[in-house]
């Protein structure tokens, strides 16, 4: 299994719609969990932290299932503007003590 | 403002040409990383420092170089670039250990082509 794993879409959705998608993580003893924005050839900007259960910021709710090992992502009343990559990051528990990135889930919003 | 910084943004050169790419932050965190993205592949480690003097491979280090002197500052070395580390760069830093301490920021990226 995947350290990080995402499905690379793309996910084409009409504006207004709601969306979601998943991320699946291989080590259960993981604490950290993030979610990245990235707009093409520009840098990934965070978009959300999860650090319990879950965690919400206007349109935008990320969730923690830990016992299935799996972050979502989901975006309410989808804008244009929200067409982009969406990464997530999970920190490598052992000796490394650093952040593993899936490769990013594509989404685009149709007018 | 609070932000990394990389330069050159942009690089064309030819194979066995030393060069640097600078980053630097203005943050005052701990752990600074130097990454790859390519097509299909995603975000590919290929250095981090945990700490002044203290630096450790990544993911794909081969090829590669870093030294961090000071805090701010972690430039990434390409001492005989070849065509295969043509890619987009990016620098980050995140504070350090702890739940917020992963919170990586990045800079803008630098492309590299290396003919």
């Amino acid at each position: 299994r995947k350290e990080v794993e995402q499905d690379p879409g793309p996910f084409n959705v009409p504006e207004g719609a709601t969306v979601a998608f998943n991320c699946t993580y291989s080590n259960s003893a993981s604490q950290s969990f993030f979610w990245y924005r990235q707009d093409c050839r520009k840098e990934p900007k965070l978009l959300m932290s999860v650090y319990s259960s879950g965690n919400e910021d206007g349109r935008f709710t990320a969730q923690l299932n830990r016992a299935s090992q799996y972050i979502s992502l989901l975006i309410r009343d989808s804008k244009l503007s929200d067409s982009a990559t969406y990464l997530c990051a999970v920190n490598k528990v052992n000796r490394d003590d650093k952040i593993i990135f899936g490769k990013g889930t594509r989404l685009h919003i149709l007018p | 403002e609070a932000q990394v910084t990389q330069n050159p943004r942009y690089l064309i050169t030819v194979t066995g040409k030393k060069l640097t790419v600078t980053c630097s932050q203005n943050m005052n965190h701990e752990y600074m990383s130097w990454y790859r993205q390519d097509p299909g592949l995603g975000l590919r480690q290929i250095y981090y420092s945990m700490n002044v003097e203290v630096t450790d491979k990544g993911d794909v280090p081969e090829g590669y170089k870093v030294s961090r002197k000071e805090k701010r500052n972690f430039p990434l070395i390409l001492e005989s670039p070849s065509p295969n580390q043509t890619s987009l760069y990016f620098c980050a830093s995140n504070p350090g250990p702890g739940l917020a301490g992963y919170e990586q920021y990045f800079g803008p990226g630098t492309r590299l082509t290396v003919t």
